[in-house]
């Protein structure tokens, strides 16, 4: 059974950092391509990052280039570095694959 | 980037009664060797992650109940629910996986 479980959600300060886990299980983690999205509150659903599977191309959503950097590893885990954190960046953020879902992780970003 | 363009952005149907949702990609995603459309379609609701409906364009995935339907071809696709029920409030998107990286629609809000 493919699982996808977020972590590393919290409240942070404007201008500040977090990073985003996602830990995969039940599929070839090497072979798959993943992406990050995100829904802010009474908004709709925006993708904010993908990697492929080898980790040599990434693509990012205009709202967070230059600020968020997306990133894999050998131990099946998906990260998203976010910094200079804005109002706007208060959102539930997901990892995906396809037809595949972690459950979120909520970041909020207020003074 | 492909860009998905969904139509309508809100839609309000009865209860029993059709929805329909469309959905235009910027070029095809049809792949000719494999005969298959790269178009999946999502059911949103609040507090909760995307729950696929469709993919391939027109294959129910598991456990999706029967009044879900997709279909089209190339640049142009629908879909269907044929008997809309109260649980079906929520966002529809569509999303393409013809090349990366995927892309969705802006959306389809469905109210009863």
């Amino acid at each position: 059974q493919v699982q996808l479980v977020e972590s590393g959600g919290d409240l942070v300060k404007p201008g500040g950092s977090l990073t985003l886990s996602c830990a995969v299980s039940g599929l070839t983690f090497s072979d798959y391509y993943f992406s990050w999205y995100r829904q802010s509150p009474g908004k709709r659903l925006e993708w904010v990052a993908y990697i492929n599977s080898e980790a040599n191309n990434m693509y990012y959503a205009d709202s967070v280039k230059g600020r968020f950097t997306i990133s894999r590893d050998n131990t099946k885990s998906l990260y998203l570095h976010m910094s200079s954190l804005r109002a706007d960046d208060t959102a539930v953020y997901y990892c995906s694959h396809l037809g595949y879902w972690g459950q979120g992780t909520r970041v909020t970003v207020s003074s | 980037d492909i860009v998905m363009t969904q139509s309508p952005d809100s839609l309000a149907v009865s209860l029993g009664e059709r929805a329909t949702i469309n959905c235009k990609s910027s070029q095809s995603l049809f792949y000719s060797s494999n005969n298959k459309n790269y178009l999946a379609w999502y059911q949103h609701k609040p507090g909760q992650p995307p729950k696929l409906l469709i993919y391939w364009a027109s294959t129910r995935e598991s456990g999706v109940p029967d009044r879900f339907s997709g279909s089209g071809s190339g640049t142009d696709f629908t879909l269907t629910i044929s008997s809309l029920q109260a649980d079906d409030v929520a966002i529809y998107y569509c999303q393409q996986y013809y090349r990366s990286p995927d892309t969705f629609g802006q959306g389809t809000e469905l109210e009863i």
